[in-house]
């Protein structure tokens, strides 16, 4: 059975740094292109980055870009998000998600972390 | 503001049909990528309910069913039942946006 846990959501202040890590079993994780998905209070999904098997190919959504670290370790099966310079409008439920290796959409989501910035 | 528009909500009562559609341009679903849709209710992962615009997931019931025509896609819930309340989503990719996720902004269902 496909299975996915965030880890390392809590409270931070802003300005601060934080890694959300996800720990995949059950499937051949190296196999897999893996997502990070968040939800702000009150709003929708967003999508927030995606890295291929073997790290080849990272994308990230341009609001996200030059804050936010994607990065795996397939020998761990573990995927990580770094953020730097945490600011209140990254508070949100942080997912990831594996891509169907047909590209058929998000096929697995953990149940995600919750990440809280304020003073 | 979504790359892929959706209603913000719709209803129906137990029984009835609704239809949540997803509107996208010609870098989307317009240029040939795929749609697929999600449910999500508060507190718990999002489920994959339907991919490649038409197809189920096992485990998926009939009552769902998807369809894409030109730039936008459209899921449709017959049979509505009070467990369906929650929020659906479309996704798709951009190639203005290197090929990247894009989510519609989501809508709520209540089943009255």
């Amino acid at each position: 059975e496909v299975q996915l846990v965030e880890l390392g959501g809590g409270l931070v202040k802003p300005g601060g740094s934080l890694r959300l890590s996800c720990e995949a079993t059950g499937f051949t994780f190296s196999g897999y292109t893996m997502n990070w998905v968040r939800q702000a209070p009150g709003k929708g999904l967003e999508w927030v980055s995606s890295i291929s098997g073997r790290s080849s190919y990272i994308f990230y959504a341009d609001s996200m870009k030059g804050r936010f670290t994607i990065s795996r370790d397939n020998a761990k099966n573990s995927l990580y998000l770094e953020i730097n310079s945490l600011r209140a409008e990254d508070t949100a439920v942080y997912y990831c998600a594996r891509e169907d290796d047909r590209g058929w959409g998000l096929d697995s989501w953990g149940q995600g972390t919750l990440l809280t910035v304020s003073s | 503001q979504s790359v892929l528009t959706q209603p913000p909500s719709v209803s129906g009562a137990p029984g009835q049909r609704v239809t949540i559609s997803c509107t996208g341009s010609r870098s989307n679903i317009g240029a040939g990528y795929d749609v697929h849709w999600y449910q999500h209710l508060p507190g718990t992962a999002p489920k994959r309910l339907i991919y490649a615009h038409s197809n189920r997931p096992s485990g998926v019931p009939d009552r769902f069913s998807g369809s894409k025509s030109g730039t936008s896609a459209s899921l449709v819930i017959t049979g509505l039942q009070a467990e369906d309340e929650a929020d659906y989503y479309c996704q798709s990719y951009d190639r203005d946006l290197s090929g990247s996720v894009v989510f519609g902004g989501g809508t709520k269902l209540t089943v009255l």
